[in-house]
């Protein structure tokens, strides 16, 4: 089975500050990998697909990186909107979750 | 408007059965592949099993922690997916989320909002 590993597991940031989370796999994936933003007692959504493509109708300030096992999720200007928690998922083999990165209020 | 609504879940006592709907709409939904997800109580997203459309077999797959214990099913006439849980253990407490895949690949880009089981004495 690909493990996924994220960190950090929690984060503290500001409003308008450049966030970054990783996420490593056990093995490569090459760029099958997807990121999901979860609120608090709602179903996770969709922000990017396939390591570096956007959600439709998402907003610019997410980005997604990377390849093989190591990939980053990036929020440029941290929105009051944003906390939340953020979890990556592998689909080259069947597929996995990441344990999740709780971004918070500083 | 895509949309998958769950219903179900309650309290059930360890070694009960329950069976779990999703009622979708929005899509054609007998083209899709869909798949539960759960999540315990504070906790991460587990990946419980998955269904690919009818014209494939409709193949299932399931994760090592609920193999032989949890079916899923789906009825195309109806828009409806189906868990159906057996031998419910303590550990399959949980929100269930029902989700469509992006065409057939293994990534969802619809959710559920989710039902409650709760396996207790």
């Amino acid at each position: 089975d690909i493990q996924m590993t994220q960190s950090p597991s929690t984060l503290s940031a500001s409003v308008g500050d450049r966030v970054t989370i990783t996420c490593r796999a056990s093995q490569s994936i090459s760029s099958w990998l997807a990121w999901y933003q979860q609120k608090p007692g709602k179903a996770p959504k969709l922000l990017i697909y396939k390591a570096s493509s956007l959600e439709s109708g998402l907003p610019s300030r997410f980005s997604g990186s990377g390849s093989g096992t190591e990939f980053t999720l990036t929020i440029s200007s941290l929105q009051p909107d944003d906390f939340a928690t953020y979890y990556c998922q592998q689909y080259d083999t069947y597929l996995t979750f990441g344990q999740g990165t709780k971004v918070e209020i500083k | 408007e895509v949309q998958l609504v769950e219903s179900g879940g309650g309290l059930v006592k360890p070694g009960g059965s329950l069976r779990l709907s999703c009622a979708a709409s929005g899509f054609t939904f007998s083209d899709a592949w869909m798949t539960w997800v759960r999540q315990a109580p504070g906790k991460g997203l587990e990946w419980v099993g998955r269904i690919k459309t009818i014209g494939e077999g409709g193949t299932t797959d399931y994760a090592a922690p609920v193999k032989g214990r949890f079916t899923i099913s789906r009825d195309d006439s109806k828009n409806t997916l189906f868990l159906q849980m057996d031998s419910l253990k303590t550990e399959d407490t949980a929100v269930y989320y029902c989700t469509k895949h992006y065409n057939i690949l293994n990534y969802f880009d619809y959710w559920g909002q989710g039902t409650l089981v709760t396996v207790s004495s």
